[in-house]
């Protein structure tokens, strides 16, 4: 069964520090890897974009990773800031099914002063 | 500027009304998509569709409808069928070639009394 899991659920830090999240998957063929950022009452919006022969990404604070040999991706935030709270989304294509994006639950950021 | 406007954000209804909520996009994408969102968990395909006049069901489209007449537009209509209609909504769109990166509209929230 093709699967997304995100963790952990919710994370609490201060503003300034690094965190790191995780997600792992079971969608085979794989065809590519989304992060997404979604504040609250908002629509999501794509941070990387991460293809089978990319192992690493940048977007500015940003960096993901891609280890598609144990199907797991993370997402590190480097000094963190007030504005990084929010709901960070795995997204997960299978190749050959262009319509079926499998997504995580989301991680629930806290940034505190 | 391109993107993807959904309305209004906010809604409320009373049990056993159908509402329509609207979602257009001005970035030539051939695909759309309905999802919806609730709390802990990842968003739920409703209905897709890939070309004018042409949609097809996701996961959950029990108590919903949709149009395409148009390549920018892709309403959806809560119908009094649907048992628990009170929830965010997300349109989204994407190109039917590359890595289909999603891009998301604003959302909207549905509330039914």
């Amino acid at each position: 069964k093709n699967q997304v899991e995100q963790s952990p659920q919710s994370l609490i830090i201060l503003e300034g520090k690094n965190c790191t999240l995780q997600c792992n998957y079971t969608v085979s063929p794989f065809s590519n890897l989304r992060w997404y950022k979604q504040d609250t009452g908002r629509g999501p919006v794509s941070l990387t974009i991460m293809t089978f022969s990319e192992n690493t990404k940048s977007n500015g604070r940003y960096t993901a990773t891609l280890d598609a040999d144990t199907k797991q991706s993370s997402l590190h935030i480097t000094a963190s800031q007030l504005s990084d709270s929010a709901s960070y989304i795995c997204v997960v294509s299978a190749l050959y099914n262009f319509n079926k994006f499998y997504f995580g639950s989301g991680t629930k950021l806290n940034v505190k002063p | 500027d391109g993107g993807i406007t959904q309305s209004p954000k906010y809604l409320f209804r009373k049990e056993g009304q159908n509402v329509t909520l609207s979602c257009e996009q001005n970035l030539n994408h051939d695909a759309m998509y309905w999802y919806r969102q609730d709390p802990g968990q990842g968003l739920r395909l409703i209905y897709y569709s890939q070309i004018v006049n042409d949609f097809q069901k996701g996961d959950i489209a029990e108590g919903y409808s949709v149009s395409r007449e148009k390549k920018e537009s892709f309403p959806l209509t809560v119908t009094s069928a649907q048992k628990n209609p009170t929830a965010f909504y997300l349109c989204a769109s994407s190109e039917m070639a590359g890595p289909y990166e999603q891009y998301f509209g604003p959302g909207t929230r549905l509330t039914v009394t």
